[in-house]
Formats: C-alpha cells, sequence, structure tokens
C-alpha cells in the first residue's frame, strides 16, 4: 500500500508570495494533519483535519491556512511569506480516532529567498 | 503545559555498542500516548513506537526496547548491537487525549554509528 505522499519535493518562493502544499493520505486514512520543522528542531503542529473539518490549530498565525477535501486529502496554503517560513513541511495522516498513530509523508521542503 | 524534553543533542557510537536515547516528557493529563519517531537523512519521520500512558509494560522489537516509567515520567529507547543504518535523528513525541491528536515533539537525538 502506498504511504503518504506530498508534493512538491522542493520549492522555492521569494518573501511576499504565495505558496501551496499537497498531501495525500494513505488509503483508509480520514485525517490530515500538518507540521511544520525548522532545522535542527522538532516538528510543531500546525492544523488537524477530519471530515473536511479543522479539528485542532497549533500556534501559527492566519497567514497560514489548510483543507481537506472529499476524498481526503489535503493542502496547507501559506500566504505573504517571511524568510522565516522556510521549513520542512510534513504531513501525517491517521486513522479517525482521535488516539491514532500518525504516519507521516516526505515532506516538502520550501526555502524562502 | 505539555512538553517533552530530550537532553541528548548527539550521540555517537560504534557498531555493536549499545546506546540508550532518554526522553522526559511533562502532561497535566492522565490519559496520553508516547511515541517514538525515526528521522534518517531523506527526511521523513519513520513511526517506531507508540505506547498508552496506562500500559507501563516495556516492550523489545529485535534490537530495539522500550522502557516507560510514570514515576520518573520518562520513556526511554535503547538500541542494542548498534548498526551503521540506525545513524539518524530520533525525537520522542507526545499526545494528550484532551488535546486530540496534536504530536508534541522532542527536540530530537542525533545518533551517529561510526563502523
Amino acid at each position: 500500500d502506498a504511504g503518504v505522499t506530498q508534493s512538491p519535493t522542493h520549492l522555492i518562493k521569494t518573501r511576499g508570495q504565495h505558496v501551496t502544499l499537497r498531501c495525500s493520505p494513505i488509503s483508509g486514512h480520514k485525517s490530515v494533519s500538518w507540521y511544520q520543522q525548522v532545522l535542527g528542531q522538532g516538528p510543531q503542529f500546525i492544523f488537524q483535519y477530519y471530515e473536511k473539518e479543522e479539528r485542532g490549530r497549533g500556534n501559527f498565525p492566519d497567514r497560514f491556512s489548510a483543507r481537506q477535501f472529499p476524498n481526503y486529502s489535503s493542502e496547507l496554503n501559506v500566504n505573504a511569506l517571511l524568510l522565516g517560513d522556510s521549513a520542512l513541511y510534513l504531513c501525517a495522516s491517521s486513522l479517525p480516532i482521535s488516539t491514532d498513530t500518525q504516519y507521516f509523508g516526505p515532506g516538502t521542503r520550501l526555502t524562502v529567498l | 503545559a505539555q512538553k517533552v524534553t530530550q537532553a541528548q543533542t548527539e550521540i555517537s557510537v560504534v557498531e555493536k555498542e549499545d546506546v540508550t536515547l532518554d526522553c522526559v516528557y511533562e502532561t497535566r493529563d492522565t490519559t496520553y500516548y508516547l511515541f517514538w519517531y525515526k528521522q534518517p537523512p531523506s527526511g521523513e519521520l519513520v513511526f517506531l513506537i507508540r505506547r498508552n500512558s496506562f500500559d507501563e509494560q516495556n516492550e523489545i522489537s529485535g534490537r530495539y526496547s522500550w522502557n516507560f516509567q510514570k514515576s520518573t515520567s520518562s520513556f526511554n529507547f535503547t538500541i542494542t548491537a548498534s548498526q551503521v543504518v540506525d545513524s539518524a535523528v530520533y525525537f520522542c513525541a507526545l499526545s494528550e487525549y484532551q488535546a486530540g491528536t496534536a504530536l508534541i515533539f522532542g527536540k530530537g537525538t542525533t545518533l551517529s554509528v561510526s563502523s
């Protein structure tokens, strides 16, 4: 079975631009979470979505938004990019039960110049 | 507030040595889950183990073993007879039942195994 997939793999943007990152969960998983991992740090929780509804949000500004589609895939959008948004963005999927294990994709490496 | 501390930033060992990675957590919830993930240079986080707060039994999986002690709020990970392929960053993480499934990660421990 295919794991979590993310696209694109790498992305280079300039300050002020907008970016959209995409994630497809493991087949049968209905919950998707997004994390930001800055170099040298552990991942930080951004959002969790289940059945197209936001179930949780981390301490990130409103420039960050996300949505989930009927096929359970998800998009993470970041507006007005800042240099500090440069990071590895990880998507994780899990079954809908709140205690389920999250399985991560390979990530999207975003560089903001 | 919830917190995960991995005090060891980097560990270097020679192949076949045993190594223990420490993890200390803080939580006010009585129901919580602890995890270990491995992140090789490719970047993808690989799930290793999940433990719930009501199960303090230690677990062994091949060369890997985990020691969960609620009394000291620790969830340590031991690799026996380490191999070069074990070189990676290892993360300990916590999720609280009351907070949903958001994972709180430690800063990670970089393990380097040389031949």
